[in-house]
């Protein structure tokens, strides 16, 4: 059983849709971390939220930490093929970094 | 600016061999950690230090050493290579534990 479970799994859009992706555990984190993972790479840093209720913009993606620090979700506007990946949700418990199974995200042009 | 540096890119091994996976970081980051990603398992902690002379055990640390002798070198070792280690393997630094800096993996098979 995973820590922190990410909802849906896979997601295949239309450019242009808008789609929201979700992070729940029943753990309480300092901070949570979104990563894009491309193929053959490593994951990258995409936002971190450490306060209950933190909402943070990255341009066309938005980034929500649950007031009670056990969940999150991000949404993306208005989908590119560009934004196509594996999207990685992560918590940290003091030096114990633990990670989602991931969303797989298609964006068809 | 390098960031974080694995050695080698891919490896295959026979069950029963030993080896050790490269990780170097020029970011003068104190926490540095190894993550192994499998299909539909996400990245599992394997183990991560918290400066030089200190570390501890992630979630799956069986089979796996490390020691952290400089800041900027945390290398992994496989004692006595399994089929089961099969996977891809990710090194990954920052200041403290947070925001991480993953290398590019090593993708190792055991046969």
């Amino acid at each position: 059983t995973q820590l922190l479970e990410q909802s849906p799994q896979f997601l295949s859009i239309q450019e242009g849709e808008n789609l929201t992706v979700y992070c729940n555990s029943s753990s309480v984190f300092s901070s949570l971390q979104w990563y894009r993972q491309e193929p053959g790479e490593g994951p990258v840093l995409l936002v971190t939220v450490v306060t209950g209720g933190e909402v943070k913009k990255l341009k066309r993606l938005t980034f929500q930490f649950g007031d009670a620090r056990k969940d999150s979700s991000l949404h993306i506007t208005a989908a590119q093929p560009g934004d196509t990946g594996l999207y990685l949700c992560a918590g940290a418990r003091g030096n114990d970094m633990r990670f989602g199974a991931g969303t797989r995200l298609t964006v068809k042009p | 600016n390098a960031g974080v540096t694995q050695t080698p890119k891919f490896q295959v091994l026979k069950t029963g061999q030993s080896m050790t996976l490269q990780c170097a970081q020029d970011m003068n980051h104190e926490y540095m950690s190894w993550y192994r990603q499998d299909p539909g398992m996400g990245l599992r902690l394997i183990h991560y230090s918290v400066g030089a002379g200190i570390t501890d055990q992630g979630e799956v640390p069986n089979g796996y050493n490390v020691s952290r002798s400089t800041t900027e070198d945390f290398p992994l070792r496989l004692l006595s290579a399994a089929p089961s280690q099969t996977s891809v393997y990710f090194c990954a630094s920052s200041y403290s534990a947070g925001e991480l800096f993953f290398g590019s993996g090593t993708q190792l098979s055991v046969l």
